[in-house]
């Protein structure tokens, strides 16, 4: 069956600190790779997708950015982390004409 | 482009009473529609979808939602709520002919259910 990981679960970094978010599926290949935000009091927004190894396609322009190093791994950076960057980070996988989420990361940002 | 507007951004019922969250969506082309769960500091979790066929569509806990094409909208409802209902939901659009099938959130409601 496929699984989807996400680690950390929680974070807290001061404002101007680096990131690294990682995100890994089991069970399937290339599959499209996605990381959503969902800040406080607010709904989803897509951040980026990928359809294959070293393919990013930005939605929203800020100071994160994604990597697809590997076929099943997904990760979201940001080299200096604001105020604005606090939120909840979904890491989700397409198939069957559906989505399939992570657990989540909390990242605050102090 | 897809766009969701989800009408409530709170609702709170007694339990055992009937709740419709509303949701209505926008696009230029034919559409999937999804409703998504959140309980309080978790990820999300598929309620329920609409792919093709039935417009109405049973879920899981036993919510429904009904696809209504010519009014562009797709509410769900459950005819008697539980205190463990209470939790984030989302509505989500992708467009089918979307390449990788990128989803459309509306900025959510909470469903708040009350003794």
């Amino acid at each position: 069956s496929q699984t989807i990981h996400q680690w950390p679960a929680t974070l807290v970094q001061p404002v101007g600190s680096p990131l690294s978010l990682e995100c890994t599926v089991e069970g399937t290949s290339n599959p499209n790779l996605y990381w959503y935000r969902q800040a406080a009091g607010r709904g989803l927004q897509l951040l980026f997708y990928s359809v294959g190894i070293g393919q990013i396609s930005s939605e929203v322009p800020q100071n994160l950015s994604a990597s697809r190093p590997q076929d099943r791994q997904f990760i979201l950076s940001s080299k200096k982390l604001l105020l604005s960057d606090s939120g909840f980070y979904l890491c989700a996988w397409n198939w069957g004409g559906k989505q399939y989420f992570g657990p989540g990361t909390r990242l605050t940002v102090t | 482009a897809q766009s969701v507007t989800q009408l409530d951004s709170q609702v709170p019922v007694f339990e055992e009473a009937p709740v419709e969250l509303r949701c209505n969506y926008s696009s230029s082309v034919s559409v999937y529609l999804f409703w998504y769960v959140q309980y309080p500091n978790q990820g999300l979790q598929l309620l329920l979808k609409y792919l093709s066929g039935s417009t109405l569509v049973k879920g899981i806990n036993g919510f429904e939602a009904e696809f209504n094409k010519s009014q562009t909208s797709f509410h769900l409802r459950k005819p008697s709520v539980h205190i463990s209902d209470t939790a984030e939901y989302f509505c989500a659009v992708s467009g089918r002919e979307t390449s990788g099938s990128r989803l459309t959130f509306g900025e959510g409601t909470q469903l708040t259910v009350n003794p």
